[in-house]
């Protein structure tokens, strides 16, 4: 089993819609990352959070560390957020190691 | 303007042609490291660099090497690439090891022939 997995794999939306992706991990962390790769593109740091939540433009990420689950919501989506949705998590080990999930491909249709 | 480059952006190669993929930081951070991204297995670490000649091994280090001999540069060697390294490579640097944001640079896509 991985240490960190994301839902769904994959998933398509009508513009306007709100979405949600979800991450789950089994290990301790620092930290959870969520990261945007738009196809053929490098990689982007959305949000980096150990707690609560934070808010970006339609972009909102929540936390919740007993649980061991993140959720990245995007709001009112529009054809640009289409793109994989990558959740990664620091160890805290000493290292900037992240472990990651295998992504969230996100489709949205005008 | 922040930012990690690599060069270069695609690159088809034959088996054993060493090659070097470059890696550069303007944001003076400490750490650095490289990834691989493959379908279905997500991205993961081949070597990272907590300062100038400071470096170890990630989870798949097999058949690469790196240096750091400035604290903005971080090259990735192949010394003799195989077909199995055909993949999609991520250079990312962060200011601390933890707890800070991690910019990555935009990919480089080697195919190994």
């Amino acid at each position: 089993k991985n240490e960190v997995e994301q839902s769904p794999q994959n998933l398509t939306a009508q513009e306007g819609e709100f979405i949600t992706i979800n991450c789950s991990y089994s290990v301790g962390i620092s930290a959870l990352h969520w990261l945007q790769q738009h196809p053929g593109g490098g990689i982007v740091s959305l949000f980096m959070l150990s707690s609560g939540k934070k808010k970006h433009g339609r972009l909102i990420a929540t936390i919740n560390i007993q649980e061991k689950h993140s959720s990245l919501h995007i709001t009112a989506s529009h054809p640009r957020d289409s793109a994989v949705y990558i959740c990664a998590v620091s160890r805290g080990e000493g290292t900037d190691k992240l472990i990651f999930g295998t992504g969230t491909r996100l489709q949205v249709f005008p | 303007e922040a930012q990690v480059t690599q060069n270069p952006r695609y690159l088809i190669t034959v088996t054993g042609k060493k090659l070097t993929v470059t890696c550069s930081q303007n944001m003076n951070h400490e750490y650095m490291s490289w990834y691989r991204q493959d379908p279905g297995l997500g991205l993961r670490q081949i070597y990272y660099s907590m300062n100038v000649e400071v470096t170890d091994k990630g989870d798949v280090p097999e058949g690469y090497k790196v240096s750091r001999k400035e604290k903005r540069n971080f090259p990735l060697i192949l010394e003799s690439p195989s077909p199995n390294q055909t993949s999609l490579y991520f250079c990312a640097s962060s200011f601390e090891p933890m707890n800070t944001e991690a910019f990555f640079g935009q990919g480089t896509r080697l195919t190994v022939v």
